[in-house]
């Protein structure tokens, strides 16, 4: 139990263009999901905290402008990087936390998904 | 300095020796600790989880905090080159945000 799925696995697009990355719970409600982005040989960093029927918290330093976020149900969080420079290129992991009545002592606990490969050319 | 520090390694061992993975962190408040395992090119996949102080184990994996020390442990024994990854470390104060470590590459080799 406990899947994410993102999609795509990765992307290539040139700079100026925009990409939306989505991020599912494939067995499990997540009325909370986080968007991090992990540089090569670096730790994940959060960037977002996405909240399903509301709007995202973003972490310091991070552009929500950029970054758009929507959690339109309780099941799909997308990320859309917006006029994309190669800058942004990087891996971009979400996770989600399950919300179902069974969660225990694991509320804290965050399923990640594989993780999109954005190249910006 | 980082709330988490963590030796990004690569640390090497051969095949069927106990291996040793630490964290170190700076803030207090820190009460949810983790270990996740991740592949090259792939998301992390938790391993193990623990609340406050003391050990916990799982098969040939044993996690151990020392919130005195502010330090956490994370040992494998009879490792396998399958255990070849990176471990990251994180911690939560109890809100959403999970603080990680940079990560430590561990090789296993055959």
């Amino acid at each position: 139990g406990a899947v994410v799925s993102q999609h795509p696995s990765r992307v290539i697009c040139k700079s100026g263009t925009s990409v939306k990355i989505e991020c599912r719970s494939l067995d499990f409600q997540a009325t909370t999901m986080f968007w991090y982005r992990q540089f090569p040989k670096q730790s994940l960093m959060l960037m977002a905290t996405s909240n399903e029927g509301s709007k995202a918290t973003y972490e310091q330093g991070v552009e929500k402008d950029k970054f758009l976020i929507n959690h339109a149900s309780l099941t799909l969080s997308t990320l859309t990087v917006t006029s994309a420079h190669p800058e942004d290129s990087s891996f971009y992991i979400c996770s989600a936390r399950d919300s179902g009545p069974e969660t225990g002592t694991y509320s804290y606990e965050q399923y990640f998904g594989p993780g999109t490969r954005l190249t910006v050319t | 300095q980082k709330e988490v520090e963590q030796d990004p390694g690569p640390l090497s061992v051969p095949e069927g020796a106990i291996v040793s993975l630490n964290c170190t962190y700076s803030n207090s408040a820190f009460q949810y600790f983790m270990w996740y395992r991740q592949y090259s090119r792939k998301g992390p996949e938790l391993l193990m989880y623990t609340y406050s102080s003391g050990n916990k184990e799982d098969g040939r994996f044993t996690a151990q905090v020392d919130k005195s020390s502010k330090y956490i442990s994370l040992f494998i024994r009879d490792s396998q080159p399958s255990d070849s990854a990176t471990y990251l470390c994180a911690m939560s104060a109890g809100g959403n945000k999970l603080v990680f470590g940079a990560g430590t590459i561990l090789r296993v080799k055959s």
